[in-house]
């Protein structure tokens, strides 16, 4: 079945740093989601790409999909103790547009 | 109040006891899913609804059971308890249609613990 590679697992970053998790799916994907998951918390929806090569950014935070629409990136730049928590990407699939398997996430660490 | 609720938020069970963890909606989303959160293994999907009276297997469905008799609700029992179904249990549904038709809403999680 389709398989949502994330990497890294773990990232520590000092404030102010940059930080990027990766995406790749085994499968070709007509959307990718990301969600932020603060501790303690729930997965919280964050962007949703759709096109080839799409680029969209929230204030510190860019999102790609790539050309061939098998894999994504989350970019933020100059980290902030508020960025802390886990990232998940996500992608539907199963053979359903409607079920979305997400990647196993990055969990973002930032010292002040 | 609007939005999606999960209960009880923390249980506490025995192996072999039948636990139901709660889920209730106040969209009318027609789909609606049970995921599980352990470490190392992110979010599983265990089991999803794509209307009342329809549901079907996730990724990882053994010792679990749904019901959709109303679409607000989706319960999820465990029949009889293992330790291996220790876990933070989040409930999410979905709108039909326009803009958020493809994004998850998810419940603030039942965390269960099975001893």
């Amino acid at each position: 079945g389709q398989q949502v590679m994330q990497i890294p697992q773990y990232q520590h970053v000092q404030e102010g740093e940059d930080f990027t998790t990766y995406c790749n799916s085994s499968t070709t994907l007509s959307n990718i989601q990301w969600y932020k998951q603060r501790p303690g918390g729930h997965p919280v929806f964050l962007i949703q790409l759709v096109k080839s090569g799409e680029v969209k950014k929230q204030k510190r935070l860019t999102f790609q999909f790539g050309e061939a629409k098998k894999n994504s990136s989350l970019h933020i730049t100059a980290t902030q103790t508020t960025d802390v928590g886990t990232y998940f990407c996500a992608g539907p699939g199963g053979g359903s547009n409607y079920k979305l398997t997400f990647g196993k996430g990055t969990l973002l660490t930032v010292n002040p | 109040d609007a939005g999606i609720t999960q209960s009880p938020r923390y249980k506490i069970t025995e192996t072999g006891r039948q636990v139901t963890l709660m889920c209730h909606q106040t969209w009318s989303h027609s789909y609606m899913f049970w995921y599980r959160q352990d470490l190392g293994h992110g979010l599983r999907l265990i089991y999803y609804s794509a209307a009342a009276d329809i549901t079907d297997k996730g990724e990882v469905p053994d010792g679990y059971v749904v019901s959709r008799s109303k679409t607000e609700n989706f319960p999820l029992t465990l029949e009889s308890a293992t330790r291996s179904q220790t876990s933070v249990y989040f409930c999410a549904s979905r709108g039909d249609r326009g803009t958020g038709a493809n994004v998850l809403t998810f419940g603030a999680g039942s965390r269960l613990t099975v001893l």
